[in-house]
């Protein structure tokens, strides 16, 4: 099976901006996770997506959002960015069922942001 | 905020040798896992220990789980050049649903030939 792929792989944008990620999961698996790691702050978690419905969120402003289609694939969307929003942007997939949680997550490449 | 704190942050071993680091988590958990990355790649995933497992083998890598200290470490057995990596744990909560997991802070390893 191909792996989780992530597009684009690098980005660059200017404060104010919006952007938009895209992951698509492995074939069958119906989760999807997005994290964001900087060296400042690690790896933290942002969302998760399940059966297109977002099912875990983690603590960071609205500006950051997310969605899911049919075919499990995932967007995520950062408006206004700022400076502090450069990272390296992680989705990971899972075969997690409904009512059958933590499983394994394997992880896409990462796009890289850079905001300027 | 990161559930846990690695230690030590860095490793600096030589090939052959084995490698050590722990992970040390805040709340309680359904299961632990261990990942790897590559110098700002992707994690890659290996191996994970549920919350009633106390130890667990896999390959060269061998995991224990102590849940009354809330501590897990990860031994690297006959390290290879391409073990050098960061690695990190990660914990999924007792109570959420789903798949968030909580990392730590990461330990970087650089094994020298």
């Amino acid at each position: 099976k191909a792996g989780v792929t992530q597009t684009p792989r690098y980005l660059i944008k200017t404060r104010g901006q919006q952007v938009t990620l895209s992951c698509s999961p492995i074939s069958g698996h119906r989760s999807v996770s997005w994290y964001q790691q900087t060296p400042g702050q690690g790896l933290q978690f942002l969302f998760e997506y399940f059966s297109e419905t977002q099912r875990n969120k983690g603590n960071f402003p609205g500006r950051f959002s997310g969605r899911q289609f049919s075919n499990s694939r995932s967007e995520m969307n950062v408006s206004t960015l700022e400076l502090g929003d450069s990272a390296l942007y992680l989705c990971a997939s899972s075969p997690s069922n409904i009512g059958l949680a933590y499983n394994e997550q394997f992880f896409g490449p990462g796009t890289r942001l850079t905001v300027l | 905020s990161q559930q846990g704190e690695e230690d030590p942050q860095a490793l600096s071993i030589q090939e052959g040798e084995n490698a050590t680091m722990n992970c040390s988590y805040k709340t309680s958990i359904n299961n632990l896992q261990w990942y790897r990355q590559n110098s700002g790649r992707g994690l890659v995933h290996l191996i994970l220990i549920r919350s009633n497992e106390r130890e667990k083998h896999s390959g060269r890598l061998r995991v224990t789980l102590d849940t009354s200290k809330k501590s897990s470490s990860l031994l690297i057995t006959a390290s290879r050049a391409a073990d050098t990596a960061s690695y990190f744990c990660a914990t999924a909560g007792l109570k959420a649903a789903g798949n968030k997991l909580t990392f730590g802070g990461g330990t970087r390893v650089l094994v020298k030939p």
